[in-house]
């Protein structure tokens, strides 16, 4: 069964670092997504993706955060300058079409921030 | 703003039947959704229904909503170890596809 898969699984960095989270969305899917998962906390919506342009993002993505989609298999998101905050599980997601598709997620990568 | 709101825990007897209730305030909601998440793993679908439907059955597993009272439930019929896990409810209200999620009950399932 196609699947969406997420580098690294587990990423450590440094306070003020860049990090990229990388995703490979399902093939033929038009709609992607990132969403986080702090610690206990629930999964929070971040960003929708479709036709090369955000299309809905929450307060939490802020200018520190970017989406790209720089070929016709990656998604990737870029946090600029990273906080203890955003230590968190970040998850990528995708969809084939409008309307209440089944959305698919990945398993996620860990984020930790020191 | 929407909110889903779940009961944190739920702990049953392996065989026995596991009912995991879930909120939404969202009258506009079209479709929602539960999924499954195993430790360290990610999050799985399991199942979905569309806001038009009262009830959907596959295999084990049955949603029944009440959309009068914004009221979802997941019931896993004949329960195993193999299913403990934090039960996430989602729903959506528009095209783009947007998730809002409740905090997830955590089923501990007892031999």
């Amino acid at each position: 069964e196609p699947e969406v898969t997420q580098t690294p699984s587990h990423q450590v960095t440094q306070m003020g670092q860049e990090v990229i989270l990388r995703c490979v969305p399902i093939s033929n899917h038009l709609y992607f997504y990132w969403y986080r998962q702090i610690l206990g906390q629930k999964v929070e919506f971040l960003v929708s993706f479709y036709n090369n342009e955000i299309s809905e993002k929450s307060e939490i993505f802020d200018d520190q955060f970017s989406v790209e989609r720089p070929d016709g298999s990656n998604f990737t998101l870029k946090i600029r300058s990273t906080k203890l905050e955003d230590s968190a599980m970040y998850f990528c997601a995708s969809m084939p079409a409008s309307s209440g598709n089944t959305i698919y997620f990945g398993e996620g990568s860990w984020l930790t921030v020191v | 703003g929407e909110d889903v709101e779940q009961s944190l825990f739920l702990s049953v007897r392996e065989g026995d039947s596991s009912v995991i209730n879930c909120t939404y305030t969202d009258s506009s909601s079209t479709y929602l959704y539960w999924y499954k998440q195993e430790p360290g793993a990610g999050l799985q679908l399991l199942t979905y229904i569309f806001s038009n439907m009262d009830m959907k059955q596959d295999q084990r597993l049955t949603v029944l909503l009440n959309k009068k009272d914004k009221h979802l439930s997941l019931r896993i019929a004949d329960t195993q170890t193999g299913d403990s896990a934090i039960y996430f409810c989602a729903e959506t209200d528009n095209q783009g596809g947007k998730l809002i999620f409740g905090q997830g009950t955590e089923l501990s399932v007892k031999p």
